[in-house]
């Protein structure tokens, strides 16, 4: 079946404009998860969606950062007045709780942003 | 805070040598231990994963034991192939949905 797809996959900007990324997770799955890759890091924690709710935004950086899923699949991860610091490749990831405590998650390609 | 610690890479390897990719976590209760695998142009994929102490998680000739003496989940392959190069990332889920990952090893196999 489908995976995790984001768009856009590429995404330029000037510093101080607004852009929402986006994440369609797999059908069926009730958590979705936003993380945060510099170029040489692993994935950094932003947000946890368990249906509609943020479950926990503990990893988001600032108030510039906002994430919503309002029907309890898409998601749209939103940043305020970008800035260069914020140039990373965003990873959606989504998962169905299994209920064991070791939840597979199952990412997306990602979106590169580039804060000029 | 949780955290993992990894081995940093490159690691470059000849085909069918044998394969370490040692991973030391922090965390305050019982994890669950993974090992995700990034290939060139393509998305995290997840390798394999262990719940509790002693579990060996393996998948496609790798294999990684949880320690908890030692909070450690080192992964292993007795024979790479060039196809095993990719970037590998060991990870740690806290049981409250929140996932660390280490800072990622990429492995070379050369033929």
């Amino acid at each position: 079946g489908a995976g995790v797809s984001q768009t856009p996959s590429n995404k330029v900007t000037e510093k101080g404009k607004y852009v929402e990324l986006r994440c369609d997770p797999i059908s069926g799955h009730t958590a979705l998860y936003w993380y945060r890759q510099s170029l040489g890091q692993g994935p950094e924690f932003l947000i946890y969606f368990q249906g509609t709710g943020a479950a926990d935004d503990s990893g988001l950086p600032n108030d510039r950062f906002f994430a919503v899923r309002p029907e309890g699949s898409v998601s749209t991860l939103k940043i305020q007045r970008t800035e260069r610091g914020d140039s990373a490749v965003y990873l959606c990831a989504s998962s169905r709780d299994s209920g064991e405590g070791s939840y597979e998650q199952y990412f997306g390609p990602g979106t590169r942003l580039t804060v000029t | 805070g949780d955290s993992v610690t990894q081995m940093e890479g490159p690691v470059t390897l000849s085909e069918e040598a044998f394969l370490t990719i040692n991973c030391t976590y922090t965390a305050t209760g019982y994890p669950s231990l993974f090992w995700y695998v990034q290939y060139p142009g393509e998305g995290l994929q997840l390798l394999l994963k262990a719940t509790k102490a002693d579990d060996k998680g393996s998948n496609k000739g790798f294999e990684a034991t949880y320690r908890k003496e030692t909070t450690s989940f080192h992964l292993e392959k007795g024979s790479v192939q060039v196809s095993d190069s990719a970037v590998y990332f060991c990870a740690l889920n806290d049981n409250f949905n929140k996932f660390y990952f280490g800072s990622g090893t990429k492995l070379n196999v050369k033929p």
